[in-house]
């Protein structure tokens, strides 16, 4: 299947604990992104990576860092999780920073901090 | 700022009304303005984009820049229009950022 995926689909976890999401997209695109769903489902962009590079950088805290290790791979580290991180995260991809450029979606990561 | 405001946050109608969901933006440049859906435990995909001007499931939507509105929709719903529905507006800079609005939940019955 040709698709962006993400893992886990559910994560649980107590405040303070560190965990990782992990986003691989097979679609031979540049440009991967990370979005947060909040309880409102509000969806905010949180980061792009185009070719292993940063581009977009939103006001994040910096208990999140995404690594990119290859284009086709775009995966969120968060530390001392807190609360309000809960959220459902999305990761996506583009062909790149062009104009009309569809993005494709993952199936999101509800995390649940505790 | 950019911004994309959507007024509802549920819409309920039956099937065979007409719809319409709508969408207002701000923005200071030539707008780039897309549509997209979640349907129930599906994961969020495009609908349509002004730039093609194009119909997709029945569904259109105008750029109307002396209003700054992109408004979806629908001369007759069906049920299987019942979805999470997110106007986005491209933002700018470098990059390829999506500025979502906040969603409007449609909900057709029958």
């Amino acid at each position: 299947d040709t698709a962006v995926s993400q893992t886990p689909k559910y994560l649980v976890t107590q405040m303070g604990n560190d965990k990782s999401i992990k986003c691989e997209q097979n679609l031979g695109h540049d440009t991967m992104y990370w979005y947060k769903q909040d309880s409102k489902k509000f969806l905010k962009i949180m980061f792009s990576y185009n070719n292993k590079e940063l581009i977009i950088n939103e006001t994040v805290p910096n208990r999140f860092s995404p690594k990119s290790p290859d284009k086709a791979h775009l995966n969120l580290h968060i530390n001392s999780l807190e609360l309000g991180d809960s959220a459902v995260y999305f990761c996506a991809s583009s062909h790149g920073p062009q104009n009309y450029n569809e993005q494709f979606f993952g199936p999101g990561t509800r995390l649940t901090v505790l | 700022a950019q911004r994309v405001t959507q007024p509802e946050k549920l819409l309920s109608v039956f099937k065979g009304a007409p719809v319409e969901l709508k969408c207002n933006y701000s923005y200071s440049g030539s707008p780039e303005l897309f549509w997209y859906v979640q349907y129930s435990r599906q994961r969020l995909q495009l609908l349509l984009r002004h730039i093609s001007r194009e119909s997709i499931k029945g569904f259109t939507a105008d750029l109307n820049k002396g209003e700054t509105s992109f408004h979806l929709k629908k001369p007759f719903a069906q049920e299987e229009d019942s979805a999470m529905y997110y106007c986005a507006l491209r933002g700018p800079g470098g990059g390829d950022k999506l500025i979502f609005g906040t969603g409007t939940r449609l909900q057709v019955f029958p």
